[in-house]
């Protein structure tokens, strides 16, 4: 257990639609990021959170968005949802912007119907 | 861009069948090399990280070793329970670039 938690482990929803993921860092961790994972591309660095401030951005799509909160859990909400978008969503954490030796939640399997 | 190329894409074992995985990379200032363990539908665990040429981790089993171009994971005399996908990845910056992994499956 590497002690950040993700919710839920599954969704299932319909093309079009919006979701949001959302994700706990381990105790004391300040940075969260998250990837998606599909069959075809691998493990993508979507976006980096640094105490509530966004602090890298990589593959990530207009119609997704997130935010980290004040007591830095952080949710991934994803709209307009299409086929492709079906993947594993897995959030990391780590102590600080730099320290990145990431620890990763067990994921969310997102499937669009 | 920064550019992670695994090899093989998967690797056949027998049980005690010691081997190694390659991970090349190019990057634009290296922070750091890691290696993550996956099994299949959880999250990537921890195993290792490599911050200079010619430096070396080992844990249990495994060691993995880091040269300028490339870093490789020795697996020595491995066990049906060290089948997993094994992803390297380099740092940049603050973000992480992972190579598609190699799929190890070791046969008792």
């Amino acid at each position: 257990d590497s002690g950040v938690t993700q919710t839920p482990k599954h969704l299932i929803t319909a093309t079009g639609q919006r979701v949001t993921l959302r994700c706990s860092p381990r105790s004391g961790d300040l940075s969260v990021y998250w990837y998606q994972q599909s069959l075809d591309q691998g493990l993508q660095f979507l976006i980096q959170y640094y105490n509530g401030e966004e602090r890298a951005k990589g593959n990530i799509l207009e119609r997704f968005s997130a935010q980290q909160f004040p007591d830095l859990h952080s949710e991934l909400n994803l709209s307009s949802l299409e086929l492709g978008d079906s993947a594993l969503y897995f959030c990391a954490s780590s102590f600080d912007s730099f320290n990145n030796e990431q620890f990763f939640g067990p994921g969310t399997r997102l499937t669009v119907l | 861009e920064d550019q992670v190329t695994q090899s093989p894409e998967a690797l056949r074992l027998q049980e005690g069948e010691s081997s190694s995985l390659n991970c090349s990379y190019t990057v634009s200032g290296l922070r750091g090399l890691f290696w993550y363990r996956q099994d299949p539908g959880k999250g990537p665990e921890f195993l290792f990280t490599l911050y200079s040429a010619g430096e070396e981790k080992e844990k249990e089993r495994l060691k993995a070793t880091l040269t300028k171009k490339e870093s490789f994971l020795h697996i020595t005399a491995p066990k049906p329970e060290d089948s997993a996908t094994y992803l390297c990845a380099v740092q940049s910056g603050s973000r992480l670039t992972f190579g598609e992994g190699t799929q190890l499956t070791v046969n008792p």
